[in-house]
């Protein structure tokens, strides 16, 4: 069946550092790519997505390309801030006739960000 | 525009008893999703409900059942509590049409003792 793997936790950047989560997926046909995002407490929040091969998507300095030959989906930023620390979690959903389907999680990956 | 609403935000129930769980989707939605998060299953999905009918189920067990009214407003019931099924529900909401985006509320936090 489909399924996410995205890279342990957690991680530990110092402010300003490059971020890069890693996200990959198995599924047949084309499936939809997230990324969410959790801070404490709180539910989850859509940070970004992509519906098709070679769509990047971004959003407050993150970023992912769907990649199909690697069906890959490495979450990145360039400068972390402190206020990034959260839970990441990708995800991906099958399109059933333009609607989705439910989403199917990556364990997700804990960032902490250090002044 | 209000986002997703889910009440009780915590709940304590004990072993055997039974536990609705109210979800109230952004205006317009008609598509709400279950989903129970535990530090070791992680998110899992439960059901989705599509004008007042189950369109997808998960693999949970007949205990786990939910309902949307006509005002797409959706419950969900858990009977018999086990202890396992302590964690946080989400439930998602998301627009008709190709906009493949499901918009979250802030959980309800169950703790079964």
């Amino acid at each position: 069946g489909d399924s996410v793997t995205q890279m342990e936790g957690p991680v530990t950047l110092s402010e300003e550092a490059f971020l890069t989560i890693n996200c990959t997926y198995t599924a047949t046909g084309y499936p939809s790519l997230f990324w969410y995002v959790q801070y404490p407490g709180e539910g989850l929040q859509l940070l970004l997505k992509a519906t098709k091969a070679d769509d990047k998507g971004s959003n407050k300095g993150f970023e992912a390309t769907y990649r199909k030959e690697t069906t890959s989906f490495h979450l990145e930023k360039g400068s972390v801030q402190v206020s990034d620390s959260a839970v990441y979690f990708c995800a991906l959903s099958r399109n059933y006739g333009g609607s989705q389907g439910n989403l199917i999680f990556g364990k997700g990956t804990k960032l902490s960000v250090k002044p | 525009k209000a986002g997703v609403t889910q009440t009780p935000r915590y709940l304590i129930k004990t072993r055997g008893q039974q536990v609705t769980l109210s979800c109230s989707p952004i205006s317009g939605h008609r598509s709400v999703s279950w989903y129970q998060q535990t530090p070791g299953q992680g998110l899992q999905f439960l059901f989705e409900y599509f004008s007042e009918t189950q369109r997808n189920k998960g693999n949970f067990p007949g205990r786990f059942s939910g309902r949307q009214f006509s005002n797409s407003r959706s419950e969900m019931n858990v009977s018999t509590l086990e202890l396992g099924d302590s964690a946080l529900y989400l439930c998602a909401s998301s627009a008709t049409g190709p906009t493949l985006e499901q918009y979250f509320g802030p959980g309800t936090r169950l703790t079964v003792t």
